[in-house]
Protein backbone atom coordinates (compact mmCIF):
# COMPACT_ATOMS: atom_id res chain seq x y z
CA UNK A 1 0.00 0.00 0.00
CA UNK A 2 1.15 3.12 -0.83
CA UNK A 3 1.64 5.99 2.04
CA UNK A 4 3.34 9.61 2.47
CA UNK A 5 5.06 10.21 5.79
CA UNK A 6 6.27 13.86 6.98
CA UNK A 7 7.63 13.01 10.24
CA UNK A 8 7.80 17.07 11.32
CA UNK A 9 4.19 18.25 13.03
CA UNK A 10 5.84 21.61 13.70
CA UNK A 11 9.23 23.25 11.74
CA UNK A 12 10.22 26.29 13.29
CA UNK A 13 13.18 29.19 11.70
CA UNK A 14 14.19 32.23 11.68
CA UNK A 15 14.25 34.32 8.43
CA UNK A 16 16.51 34.09 5.97
CA UNK A 17 17.43 30.50 7.54
CA UNK A 18 17.53 27.44 5.01
CA UNK A 19 14.45 25.30 4.87
CA UNK A 20 14.20 21.50 4.43
CA UNK A 21 10.20 19.57 5.23
CA UNK A 22 10.41 15.95 5.06
CA UNK A 23 8.66 13.72 2.55
CA UNK A 24 8.93 9.77 2.32
CA UNK A 25 6.98 7.75 0.56
CA UNK A 26 6.27 3.50 0.15
CA UNK A 27 5.05 2.86 -3.12
CA UNK A 28 6.82 0.04 -5.46
CA UNK A 29 6.41 1.38 -8.30
CA UNK A 30 7.17 4.94 -9.51
CA UNK A 31 4.96 7.29 -8.22
CA UNK A 32 4.07 11.33 -9.11
CA UNK A 33 5.17 13.27 -6.31
CA UNK A 34 3.35 16.85 -5.11
CA UNK A 35 4.19 19.44 -2.60
CA UNK A 36 1.14 21.51 -1.83
CA UNK A 37 0.79 24.79 0.31
CA UNK A 38 -1.94 26.05 2.54
CA UNK A 39 -1.50 29.18 3.85
CA UNK A 40 -4.35 30.10 6.59
CA UNK A 41 -8.00 28.92 5.78
CA UNK A 42 -7.30 28.92 2.57
CA UNK A 43 -7.52 26.11 -0.41
CA UNK A 44 -4.27 24.04 -1.11
CA UNK A 45 -2.48 25.47 -3.91
CA UNK A 46 -0.04 23.03 -5.89
CA UNK A 47 3.96 24.15 -5.11
CA UNK A 48 5.39 21.34 -7.53
CA UNK A 49 5.70 18.30 -8.87
CA UNK A 50 8.69 16.19 -9.80
CA UNK A 51 8.40 15.76 -12.69
CA UNK A 52 8.62 19.38 -14.02
CA UNK A 53 11.78 20.11 -11.92
CA UNK A 54 10.30 23.62 -11.24
CA UNK A 55 11.19 25.87 -8.58
CA UNK A 56 8.45 27.85 -7.20
CA UNK A 57 9.23 30.48 -4.82
CA UNK A 58 12.49 29.63 -4.12
CA UNK A 59 11.49 25.96 -3.29
CA UNK A 60 12.91 22.93 -4.82
CA UNK A 61 12.18 19.18 -4.26
CA UNK A 62 14.46 16.34 -5.66
CA UNK A 63 13.23 12.64 -5.94
CA UNK A 64 15.64 10.40 -4.45
CA UNK A 65 14.35 6.44 -5.81
CA UNK A 66 16.94 4.81 -3.09
CA UNK A 67 15.65 6.50 -0.17
CA UNK A 68 12.48 6.81 -1.25
CA UNK A 69 12.17 10.50 -0.17
CA UNK A 70 11.12 14.39 -1.56
CA UNK A 71 12.27 16.41 0.43
CA UNK A 72 11.31 20.41 0.11
CA UNK A 73 14.25 22.82 0.11
CA UNK A 74 14.56 26.66 0.37
CA UNK A 75 17.80 28.34 1.07
CA UNK A 76 16.81 31.34 2.31
CA UNK A 77 13.43 31.03 4.53
CA UNK A 78 10.51 34.19 4.03
CA UNK A 79 7.75 34.96 6.45
CA UNK A 80 5.12 34.89 3.91
CA UNK A 81 6.38 31.09 3.67
CA UNK A 82 4.67 30.40 7.00
CA UNK A 83 1.98 28.16 5.85
CA UNK A 84 0.73 24.06 6.12
CA UNK A 85 2.88 22.18 3.98
CA UNK A 86 2.13 18.45 2.10
CA UNK A 87 3.73 16.15 0.33
CA UNK A 88 1.35 14.04 -1.70
CA UNK A 89 1.79 11.03 -3.88
CA UNK A 90 -0.08 9.61 -6.72
CA UNK A 91 0.13 6.54 -8.11
CA UNK A 92 -1.62 6.24 -11.35
CA UNK A 93 -2.68 9.74 -11.49
CA UNK A 94 -6.32 8.89 -10.32
CA UNK A 95 -5.81 9.19 -6.31
CA UNK A 96 -3.53 11.00 -4.39
CA UNK A 97 -2.73 10.29 -1.04
CA UNK A 98 -0.95 12.87 1.51
CA UNK A 99 1.08 13.20 4.05
CA UNK A 100 -0.23 14.72 7.45
CA UNK A 101 1.83 17.63 6.80
CA UNK A 102 4.05 20.11 8.31
CA UNK A 103 3.47 23.84 9.40
CA UNK A 104 6.66 25.97 9.10
CA UNK A 105 6.50 28.90 11.18
CA UNK A 106 9.42 31.50 9.84
CA UNK A 107 10.15 33.66 13.00
CA UNK A 108 11.35 37.24 11.97
CA UNK B 1 -9.34 28.16 -8.53
CA UNK B 2 -9.62 25.68 -12.18
CA UNK B 3 -13.57 26.34 -11.76
CA UNK B 4 -14.53 24.52 -8.57
CA UNK B 5 -16.88 25.90 -6.06
CA UNK B 6 -18.11 23.99 -2.63
CA UNK B 7 -21.54 25.01 -1.21
CA UNK B 8 -22.50 25.32 1.91
CA UNK B 9 -18.82 26.53 2.97
CA UNK B 10 -19.61 26.30 6.64
CA UNK B 11 -22.64 24.66 8.25
CA UNK B 12 -23.64 23.29 11.90
CA UNK B 13 -25.80 20.49 12.45
CA UNK B 14 -26.68 18.17 15.10
CA UNK B 15 -26.04 14.61 15.50
CA UNK B 16 -27.98 12.06 13.41
CA UNK B 17 -29.34 14.50 10.34
CA UNK B 18 -28.03 13.90 6.93
CA UNK B 19 -26.16 16.67 5.19
CA UNK B 20 -24.54 17.12 1.72
CA UNK B 21 -21.82 18.88 1.06
CA UNK B 22 -21.93 19.77 -3.16
CA UNK B 23 -18.46 20.58 -5.03
CA UNK B 24 -19.54 21.83 -8.42
CA UNK B 25 -16.72 22.12 -11.39
CA UNK B 26 -17.06 24.41 -14.71
CA UNK B 27 -14.33 22.66 -16.41
CA UNK B 28 -15.81 19.19 -17.48
CA UNK B 29 -12.79 17.25 -15.76
CA UNK B 30 -13.34 13.22 -15.26
CA UNK B 31 -11.63 12.72 -11.74
CA UNK B 32 -13.44 14.71 -8.62
CA UNK B 33 -12.92 14.06 -5.11
CA UNK B 34 -13.53 14.03 -1.39
CA UNK B 35 -11.05 14.60 1.24
CA UNK B 36 -11.27 15.77 4.71
CA UNK B 37 -8.56 17.08 6.26
CA UNK B 38 -8.14 16.83 10.34
CA UNK B 39 -5.03 18.00 12.47
CA UNK B 40 -2.41 15.01 12.98
CA UNK B 41 -3.81 13.36 10.23
CA UNK B 42 -3.42 15.53 7.05
CA UNK B 43 -6.03 15.40 4.25
CA UNK B 44 -7.87 11.63 3.94
CA UNK B 45 -9.67 10.68 1.00
CA UNK B 46 -13.24 9.93 1.29
CA UNK B 47 -14.67 8.99 -2.08
CA UNK B 48 -13.77 9.41 -5.51
CA UNK B 49 -15.34 9.74 -8.93
CA UNK B 50 -13.99 8.64 -12.54
CA UNK B 51 -17.16 9.77 -14.74
CA UNK B 52 -21.07 10.03 -13.89
CA UNK B 53 -22.33 7.44 -12.23
CA UNK B 54 -18.64 5.77 -11.13
CA UNK B 55 -17.47 6.24 -7.92
CA UNK B 56 -15.31 4.48 -5.46
CA UNK B 57 -14.13 4.22 -2.07
CA UNK B 58 -11.14 5.76 -0.26
CA UNK B 59 -9.39 5.44 2.47
CA UNK B 60 -12.44 6.86 5.19
CA UNK B 61 -15.46 5.98 3.15
CA UNK B 62 -17.37 4.55 6.71
CA UNK B 63 -20.31 6.89 7.46
CA UNK B 64 -20.37 8.71 3.47
CA UNK B 65 -22.08 7.98 0.31
CA UNK B 66 -21.61 10.20 -2.85
CA UNK B 67 -23.50 10.46 -5.93
CA UNK B 68 -22.23 12.16 -9.27
CA UNK B 69 -25.37 12.62 -11.54
CA UNK B 70 -23.69 14.97 -13.74
CA UNK B 71 -20.04 15.85 -14.69
CA UNK B 72 -19.78 19.48 -13.06
CA UNK B 73 -21.59 17.89 -9.43
CA UNK B 74 -20.20 15.72 -6.96
CA UNK B 75 -22.25 15.28 -4.02
CA UNK B 76 -20.97 14.30 -0.60
CA UNK B 77 -23.92 12.75 1.83
CA UNK B 78 -23.44 12.21 5.62
CA UNK B 79 -26.51 9.75 6.25
CA UNK B 80 -26.65 10.49 9.83
CA UNK B 81 -24.20 12.89 11.24
CA UNK B 82 -21.68 12.14 13.69
CA UNK B 83 -19.77 14.41 16.09
CA UNK B 84 -16.28 12.44 14.36
CA UNK B 85 -17.51 13.83 11.41
CA UNK B 86 -16.49 17.57 12.65
CA UNK B 87 -14.10 18.30 10.17
CA UNK B 88 -12.91 20.53 6.95
CA UNK B 89 -14.18 19.01 3.73
CA UNK B 90 -12.46 19.43 0.53
CA UNK B 91 -13.42 18.78 -3.13
CA UNK B 92 -10.52 18.92 -5.30
CA UNK B 93 -10.31 17.80 -9.67
CA UNK B 94 -7.22 16.14 -11.18
CA UNK B 95 -6.34 18.86 -13.94
CA UNK B 96 -5.43 18.06 -17.24
CA UNK B 97 -2.57 17.59 -16.60
CA UNK B 98 -1.52 14.98 -13.08
CA UNK B 99 -1.94 17.36 -10.11
CA UNK B 100 -5.07 17.99 -8.09
CA UNK B 101 -6.69 21.30 -7.69
CA UNK B 102 -8.92 21.60 -4.45
CA UNK B 103 -11.91 23.78 -3.77
CA UNK B 104 -11.95 26.15 -1.23
CA UNK B 105 -13.46 23.80 1.64
CA UNK B 106 -16.48 23.18 3.52
CA UNK B 107 -16.51 23.72 7.26
CA UNK B 108 -18.86 20.74 9.66
CA UNK B 109 -19.32 21.01 12.99
CA UNK B 110 -21.51 18.40 14.08
CA UNK B 111 -23.50 19.13 17.63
Amino acid sequence: AQRVTQPEKLLSVFKGAPVELKCNYSYSGSPELFWYVQYSRQRLQLLLRHISRESIKGFTADLNKGETSFHLKKPFAQEEDSAMYYCALSPNFNKFYFGSGTKLNVKP
Amino acid sequence: DAGITQSPRHKVTETGTPVTLRCHQTENHRYMYWYRQDPGHGLRLIHYSYGVKDTDKGEVSDGYSVSRSKTEDFLLTLESATSSQTSVYFCAIRGQGTEAFFGQGTRLTVV
